[in-house]
């Protein structure tokens, strides 16, 4: 699986779209890349996953650049029960693969 | 919803005690995982199972061993604990699906510390 770099942290006022960077330079073409996060004692939570083309769902947009080498995660609209670390993964299109996971990215929304 | 259930929150065991951590999914899902969180190391996987009475081993799978007898219920055993064992155990449910990438369901953890 191809590594990701994420930045230790980033702070976000409430209220304000909170966009979250992943660097994966070495992906594959039949990779995916997901994002899950983790609030303080709770197992992390999926949020959305993507190949190619932007996602969007109930909880956030996923921009994947047209190389493939970054991606970004949006939080429209941040609330404070969004404080979390948000993991960005990349792995292989097989369902239901083992995730590795890394040091993600602290997320600290204040109002 | 999927829930994932782990039977304790918060265990404290001695040094050379046998631990069994249990977890159950209530979604009939094929692939269940253990993994252990740790701080500045992110999560780490110990061991997965893609069937009933299968496993395979994830990155750090020593002093640990898994039994899923049954395809709900996947249990990670400690066969003699150890003091660098203390740490949080996460367990993760998702399903074999051919068609979409199933994401991980996960539980809220149990903080074992030993002593």
């Amino acid at each position: 699986d191809a590594k990701t770099t994420q930045p230790p942290s980033m702070d976000c006022a409430e209220g304000r779209a909170a966009n979250l960077p992943c660097n994966h330079s070495t992906i594959s073409g039949n990779e995916y890349v997901y994002w899950y996060r983790q609030i303080h004692s709770q197992g992390p939570q999926y949020i959305i996953h993507g190949l190619k083309n932007n996602e969007t769902n109930e909880m956030a947009s996923l921009i994947i650049t047209e190389d493939r080498k970054s991606s970004t995660l949006i939080l429209p609209h941040a609330t404070l029960r969004d404080t979390a670390v948000y993991y960005c993964i990349v792995t292989l299109n097989q369902a239901g693969t083992a995730l590795i996971f890394g040091k993600g990215t602290t997320l600290s929304v204040s109002s | 919803d999927v829930k994932v259930t782990q039977s304790s929150r918060y265990l404290v065991k001695r040094t050379g005690e046998k631990v069994f951590l249990e977890c159950v999914q209530d979604m009939d899902h094929e692939n269940m995982f253990w993994y252990r969180q740790d701080p500045g190391l992110g999560l780490r996987l110990i061991y997965f199972s893609y069937d009933v009475k299968m496993k395979e081993k994830g990155d750090i799978p020593e002093g640990y061993s898994v039994s899923r007898e049954k395809k709900e219920r996947f249990s990670l055993i400690l066969e003699s604990a150890s003091t660098n064992q203390t740490s949080m155990y996460l367990c993760a449910s998702s399903s074999r699906s051919l068609v979409f990438n199933s994401p991980l369901h996960f539980g809220n953890g149990t903080r074992l510390t030993v002593t």
